[in-house]
């Protein structure tokens, strides 16, 4: 089993939708979780991290559920900007990163 | 931007060779940490730096290895090159020790195995 796994993908959707990324993780004594942003061909760039109590950045809002070792990312209104490759990543002793979902958001 | 660099940027090599990449953290940034991240997938750990002594390693064979520096500098050495090293390798670092605070990363070394 992988460490961190993610949905698959790709999503494709239109300007305007939501869109709602999972992820799991089998480390039970993770202590950080985050995601982050890649487009193609460039770094990942960090997007937000995730709270147990949830959180929001504007349209985005992660929510993290411990005991279900789960960690969602929505995006909300998307924007033709949006569309990258997301990864979400959990924490330990060092990071460990899913395989990435891409978003393509069309007009 | 991050203030992480890495050099070179681009590098051709054929099998059995052996490279070194260089990455340049930002000032005070204590850890540094390395990736692999092949075509279509995330970034896999190689290993983490904190004040020049290893500090974790992922699921790499010997063949990497690297080193930290004083000046926040660090090297990505991997040894008998096979096809399967083609990759994007990136490093990352922060100022504390443990590998689970946001990290900061660099534009990669894009590596391709002949």
């Amino acid at each position: 089993r992988k460490e961190v796994e993610q949905d698959p993908g790709p999503f494709n959707v239109p300007e305007g939708a939501t869109v709602a990324f999972n992820c799991t993780y089998s480390n039970s004594a993770s202590q950080s979780f985050f995601w982050y942003r890649q487009d193609c061909r460039k770094e990942p760039k960090l997007l937000m991290s995730v709270y147990s109590s949830g959180n929001e950045d504007g349209r985005f809002t992660a929510q993290l559920n411990r005991a279900s070792q789960y960690i969602s990312l929505l995006i909300r209104d998307s924007k033709l900007s949006d569309s990258a490759t997301y990864l979400c990543v959990v924490g330990h002793n060092d990071m460990r990163f899913g395989a990435g979902t891409r978003l393509t958001v069309k007009p | 931007e991050t203030g992480v660099t890495q050099s070179p940027t681009h590098l051709i090599k054929t099998r059995g060779q052996q490279v070194t990449l260089r990455c340049s953290s930002q000032s005070g940034h204590n850890t540094v940490s390395w990736y692999q991240q092949a075509l279509g997938q995330g970034p896999q750990f190689i290993f983490q730096y904190y004040r020049e002594e290893e500090n974790g390693r992922g699921n790499f064979p010997p063949r990497f290895s690297g080193l930290q520096f004083p000046n926040y500098s660090s090297e990505l050495n991997v040894n008998a090159l096979e096809l399967d090293d083609s990759a994007l390798y990136l490093c990352a670092s922060h100022p504390g020790r443990g590998g689970e605070e946001t990290q900061y990363f660099g534009p990669g070394t894009r590596l391709l195995v002949l």
